[in-house]
């Protein structure tokens, strides 16, 4: 069956380093998405993208970079973690013209 | 400035009764409205939606109803029921963009009651 994965799920990290959390889909969607979740803010977009090579900035897209070489993965980068980017990150894909996002598990990142 | 706002945290109803989960937006070009359904340690899953050009979405227990004039929508569940608890986000897409970028709002916990 056709889903999304992240990885780590969980990933604790110091101030400073950086860090790369993983997005594959299998469904062979264009359209690719980062978002945080954090209390009393929903979730918040970080950065897109429509296709390989794409790549566009989100709400909240600071401290954050993208890179999409291939259909089926978007990583998202953090240069040099920071407290504040303590969260819980999602990426989701869809089809090109099609509303619904189809939702990855979730990585839980603690920046120490 | 949030242009997606779902004002009550959280909300508590007891099994077989009504929830009512409500959505105010600012932005006028919002042309497509969807509710996610968030369970603890998952990503959220669509649940349903509803078109600009209509008023009202039925599937099943839950129902969407959409107040343009007001910039209003609302999610009702009936009847509820316990495993119907989760976190519940509203997502308008704006019609200015053709890609389904959404807007989320911060979501409201609902708790049903056995």
């Amino acid at each position: 069956d056709a889903e999304i994965t992240q990885s780590p799920r969980h990933k604790i990290t110091e101030t400073g380093r950086q860090v790369t959390l993983a997005c594959h889909q299998t469904w062979n969607h264009n359209n690719m998405f980062w978002y945080r979740q954090d209390l009393g803010h929903g979730l918040r977009l970080i950065h897109y993208s429509y296709g390989v090579h794409d790549t566009n900035k989100g709400e909240v897209s600071d401290g954050y970079s993208v890179s999409r070489s291939n259909t089926e993965d978007l990583p998202l980068t953090l240069e040099s973690a920071a407290s504040s980017q303590t969260s819980v990150y999602f990426c989701a894909s869809s089809e090109s013209g099609v509303n619904e996002q189809f939702f990855g598990p979730g990585t839980r990142l603690t920046v120490l | 400035d949030q242009q997606v706002k779902q004002n009550s945290p959280s909300l508590s109803v007891q099994e077989g009764r009504i929830s009512i989960l409500n959505c105010d937006y600012t932005n006028s070009m919002f042309d497509y409205f969807l509710w996610y359904k968030k369970y603890p340690a998952e990503g959220p899953t669509f649940l349903i939606s509803i078109s600009s050009i209509k008023d009202k979405n039925e599937d099943g227990r839950f129902t969407v109803f959409l107040n343009k004039s007001a910039k209003h929508l609302s999610l009702h569940i009936v009847p509820s029921q316990p495993g119907d608890s989760a976190v519940y986000f509203c997502a308008p897409k704006d019609g200015g963009t053709s890609y389904g970028k959404l807007t989320f709002g911060q979501g409201t916990i609902l708790t049903v009651h056995p």
